[in-house]
């Protein structure tokens, strides 16, 4: 069974559009994040989720809104898409402090 | 924000154990240090965490000083397949901004 899954783990868009990710946990995981890995390999962290309540809000577009309808989802809705965008994004999840994260196999968001 | 620096890139040869030290000197009281590994195409795998001392998993061994201003990821043993990039974080997983460097590429040779 898939920890962290996320959905598509391909996208290809053209610029201007809205799209969505998604992304479920069933490991009765606290918190969830969103992470961005851009071609340079760093990952950043976009957002994070704590009981529904977001608790890190890096500097990222307003365009990026997180949406968790309960503990074990969390989706990334990005409107407006640019070129910019274009990169990998990974969901994770953790149980606290002293745990790690698990993380999802990404997805790969092409805009064109 | 504690930062971490680490070597770029390792080259170690399959059947050798590998060390890959990563610096974090401003690490703060709370912090734990965590080591990440990540293949191709994938996300970021746990390998292992501690807060000091020494820590030992069927995977690694982790040795953090008494002043942890720095650790080393150890892995006995290596295989081709152990080939990845491995992130030093510093932080705590929690309402935190934990920070992902540009971690280490480690190249096994057979």
């Amino acid at each position: 069974d898939t920890a962290v899954s996320q959905t598509p783990k391909y996208l290809v868009t053209q610029m201007g559009n809205d799209k969505s990710i998604k992304c479920e946990q069933n490991l009765g995981h606290d918190t969830m994040y969103w992470y961005k890995q851009d071609s340079k390999k760093f990952l950043k962290i976009m957002f994070s989720y704590n009981n529904k309540e977001l608790i890190i809000n890096e500097t990222v577009p307003n365009r990026f809104s997180p949406k968790s309808p309960d503990k074990a989802h969390l989706n990334l809705h990005i409107n407006s898409l640019e070129l910019g965008d274009s990169a990998v994004y990974f969901c994770a999840s953790s149980q606290g402090a002293g745990y790690g994260y698990t993380f999802g196999s990404g997805t790969r968001l092409t805009v064109v | 924000l504690a930062k971490t620096t680490q070597p770029i890139s390792m080259d170690s040869y399959e059947g050798q154990e590998v060390n890959i030290t990563c610096s974090h000197n401003n690490i703060a009281t709370n912090d734990y240090i965590t080591w990440y590994q990540q293949f191709p195409s994938q996300g970021p795998r746990f390998i292992i965490q501690g807060y000091k001392t020494k820590v030992t998993n069927e995977v690694a061994s982790l040795f953090i000083p008494a002043d942890r201003k720095s650790s080393t990821l150890s892995l006995p043993r290596v295989s081709l397949s152990d080939t990845a990039v491995y992130y030093c974080l510093v932080g705590v997983n929690r309402d935190d901004k934990i920070i992902f460097g540009k971690g280490t590429r480690l190249h096994i040779l057979p």
